[in-house]
């Protein structure tokens, strides 16, 4: 399935550099978000946009930057990270930003920070 | 206690097998229910929405509990291809989009 790809699928990068994850997403939908899934942890939701507009932002470190040029792509700008940012990035979208509707997940970026 | 609590799980069991999950839920303005399988160090996958009259897809079903506040999952027939983490996701109404995970229940189906 390609809906919603993510890019790259691994990343490793150093405390200081500053690198990009991509998320894309070819449903015509108009809400995205970005989650972090930690090993044996659940799902923790980062950020979301409606309509290229921010509309959650759940307490994420500013090491974590979000982007939405437009309904079609996210992207979540990384810097200064520390190991324990290591996890499973995934994206998601929807059609709507509305308790009615599911969300679909894109494949990921396992990310490693050393 | 956490909004979204599920059976801690493992669940091992034999092919052909029948098995269940439940997954409770605290907030009673809840809205919209899925369950969600989601394979070793992959994305979660969508299997299926949960109406409030129940629904069916092939050997699994679905059920919504509202009085009870919860929902379950049934697999019939178990295969050895079903064996992975199935997550519940809950909507509340007030709350748009968000959806609140479950820590999701592990499902071995053996030969």
């Amino acid at each position: 399935e390609t809906g919603v790809t993510q890019t790259p699928r691994h990343l490793v990068m150093g405390m200081t550099n500053k690198k990009s994850l991509k998320c894309e997403q070819h449903l015509g939908h108009n809400a995205m978000y970005w989650y972090k899934q930690s090993a044996k942890k659940p799902l923790e939701l980062m950020f979301v946009y409606s309509l290229e507009e921010r509309v959650e932002n759940n307490s994420v470190p500013s090491r974590f930057s979000p982007e939405c040029p437009n309904s079609s792509h996210l992207f979540l700008h990384l810097h200064t990270l520390q190991p324990e940012d290591s996890a499973l990035y995934l994206c998601a979208s929807s059609q709507e930003y509305s308790a009615s509707y599911e969300q679909y997940f894109g494949p990921g970026t396992r990310l490693t920070v050393t | 206690r956490k909004e979204v609590e599920q059976d801690p799980g493992p669940f091992n069991v034999p092919e052909g097998a029948t098995v269940a999950f439940n997954c409770t839920y605290s907030n009673s303005a809840s809205q919209s229910f899925f369950w969600y399988r989601q394979d070793c160090r992959k994305e979660p996958k969508l299997l299926m929405s949960v109406y409030s009259s129940g629904n069916e897809d092939g050997r699994f079903t679905a059920q919504l509990n509202r009085a009870s506040q919860y929902i379950s999952l049934l697999i019939r027939d178990s295969k050895l291809s079903d064996s992975a983490t199935y997550l519940c996701v809950v909507k509340v109404q007030t709350n748009a989009g968000k959806s609140t995970f479950g820590d999701g229940t592990t499902l071995t189906v053996k030969p």
